[in-house]
């Protein structure tokens, strides 16, 4: 079947510990997405991309890397210069069409310690 | 800036109606959509408005007013699987990202 996959599902790390999460998808999207979620304040954009080689910053780039070296795989990187990053990370791609509406995969819940 | 706003909380009983409203300001605008979440779980798409009026799917209806920067999600015949998160995000008219609002918690009671 078709979708996103984001792993690990839940992650514990120390302080100043790079983190890297997985989010793979074989829906053959373009465009690939990076949110943060904290309870509150719903989801912010942390980096996207909207092809091969190439993304840009969100809102709150700051602290975190990705790369797109293939289609399929967008991985996000949480640097140890990120001052909070204990929070609930969403992967999303956008299915091509009218309604161009995003799909998620399951999220990965990162808890620092 | 960009700013969504959402009421926090909303209660209501099952089988009854609730609307759920959502106000936008945003730089640029190309389409409002609707996202359930479950705690824990990932949003899903529920509804998609780019025009103004109403979008009717079933038990849930999005109405978009662009003028006025407001839209809501109407959901009739309550049920309990409702109790959810109920996310409004704006697609920007470039880098075809999205942005949020902080959601909206309803809570379905017997």
């Amino acid at each position: 079947d078709g979708g996103i996959t984001q792993s690990p599902k839940y992650l514990f790390r120390k302080e100043g510990q790079n983190v890297t999460l997985s989010c793979e998808q074989n829906l053959n999207h373009d465009a690939m997405y990076w949110y943060r979620q904290d309870p509150g304040q719903g989801l912010r954009l942390i980096y996207y991309s909207q092809i091969v080689n190439d993304f840009q910053k969100g809102d709150i780039a700051e602290g975190y890397s990705v790369s797109r070296e293939k289609k399929e795989s967008f991985p996000l990187t949480v640097t140890s210069a990120q001052k909070n990053p204990t929070a609930f990370y969403l992967c999303a791609s956008l299915l091509a069409g009218d309604t161009g509406e995003l799909f998620f995969g399951e999220g990965s819940r990162l808890t620092v310690l | 800036g960009q700013n969504i706003d959402q009421p926090t909380e909303m209660t209501a009983t099952e089988g009854a109606i609730v609307q759920i409203n959502c106000t936008y300001q945003t730089s640029g605008f190309n389409g409002l959509f609707w996202y359930q979440q479950h705690a824990g779980e990932a949003p899903t798409f529920l509804s998609y408005n780019v025009l103004d009026g109403l979008e009717e799917k079933g038990r849930f209806s999005s109405f978009l007013s662009r003028s006025k920067g407001y839209s809501y999600l109407l959901l009739k015949e309550l049920q309990m699987k409702d109790s959810a998160s109920y996310l409004c995000a704006v697609r920007r008219n470039y880098g075809q990202n999205f942005v949020f609002g902080p959601g909206t918690r309803l809570s379905v009671l017997p």
